[in-house]
C-alpha cells in the first residue's frame, strides 16, 4: 500500500500548455504539502494545505493552484507552462503541520517543460 | 532569508569507514533538525530527527546538534554502498510559517567498496 501516491510520474510538455498532477494519501494525515526540486537538487517549499486549509503560500507565481477537494488529496495545476517550471515536484503529508516530525513524500513527477 | 548550508561533495568514503556530512543553518531561534536520504531518482526519506544539544544515535546513524554554533552533523559508521545517496539536512523554520522544513542542497556520499 503506497502512503503517498501522485500521478502522474512523468510529464512532458509543450511551454504554454496547462497540466495538473495528482496527489492522495492514505495514513489519515492532516497536513500537505507540495515540494519543488530543481536541476540542483534544491528542495523547496511551494504549498502547505492542513485540513484542506491552505496554511503555507511560498513565493510562487500564481500560475501554480493547489487545490484540496478533502484532507487526503492535494492536487497542483499549472497554467501557461515556462522552461524554468521543469523539476521533480514533491507531494508530502505529516501527521501535524505544526510540530512536523516526519515527512512523507510521494515519489514525485519529473516534469519537462519543452 | 533563512539559510541551511551543506558541502554539496561528493564525499567519498571506503566501505567501512565513518562518513561525516555537516550541515550549517542561519536562523539561531531554530529548534527542530531532521537529516533526509534521497537516493538517485527517489524520493526524500527521513533517517535522523534532533531536537536537543548532543548527539542522538539509531543504529550506525549518529545525529550531533550545537545550537551555540548552528551547527548539525550526521556520522554514519561503518559505511556500505547502500549508504551512497544524497543527505539532505532540514530546519524547520521556527520563526516563519509554521510547518515549513528548509533544506539543504544536500551532500553527496559515495561509499566505495
Amino acid at each position: 500500500d503506497t502512503a503517498v501516491s501522485q500521478t502522474p510520474k512523468y510529464l512532458v510538455t509543450q511551454m504554454g500548455n496547462d497540466k495538473s498532477i495528482k496527489c492522495e494519501q492514505n495514513l489519515g494525515h492532516d497536513t500537505m504539502y507540495w515540494y519543488k526540486q530543481d536541476s540542483k537538487k534544491f528542495l523547496k517549499i511551494m504549498f502547505s494545505y492542513n485540513n484542506k486549509e491552505l496554511i503555507i503560500n511560498e513565493t510562487v507565481p500564481n500560475r501554480f493552484s493547489p487545490k484540496s477537494p478533502d484532507k487526503a488529496h492535494l492536487n497542483l495545476h499549472i497554467n501557461s507552462l515556462e522552461l524554468g517550471d521543469s523539476a521533480v515536484y514533491f507531494c508530502a503529508s505529516s501527521q501535524d503541520g505544526t510540530l512536523m516530525r516526519k515527512l512523507f513524500f510521494g515519489s514525485g513527477t519529473q516534469l519537462s517543460v519543452l | 532569508q533563512k539559510e541551511v548550508e551543506q558541502n554539496s561533495g561528493p564525499l567519498s568514503v571506503p566501505e567501512g569507514a565513518i562518513a561525516s556530512l555537516n550541515c550549517t543553518y542561519s536562523d539561531r531561534g531554530s529548534q527542530s533538525f531532521f537529516w533526509y536520504r534521497q537516493y538517485s531518482g527517489k524520493s526524500p526519506e527521513l533517517i535522523m530527527s534532533i531536537y536537543s544539544n548532543g548527539d542522538q544515535e539509531d543504529g550506525r546513524f549518529t545525529a550531533q546538534l550545537n545550537k551555540a554554533s548552528q551547527y548539525v552533523s550526521l556520522l554514519i559508521r561503518d559505511s556500505q554502498p547502500s549508504d551512497s545517496a544524497t543527505y539532505l539536512c532540514a530546519v524547520r523554520d521556527y520563526g516563519g510559517s509554521q510547518g515549513n522544513l528548509i533544506f539543504g542542497k544536500g551532500t553527496k556520499l559515495s561509499v566505495k567498496p
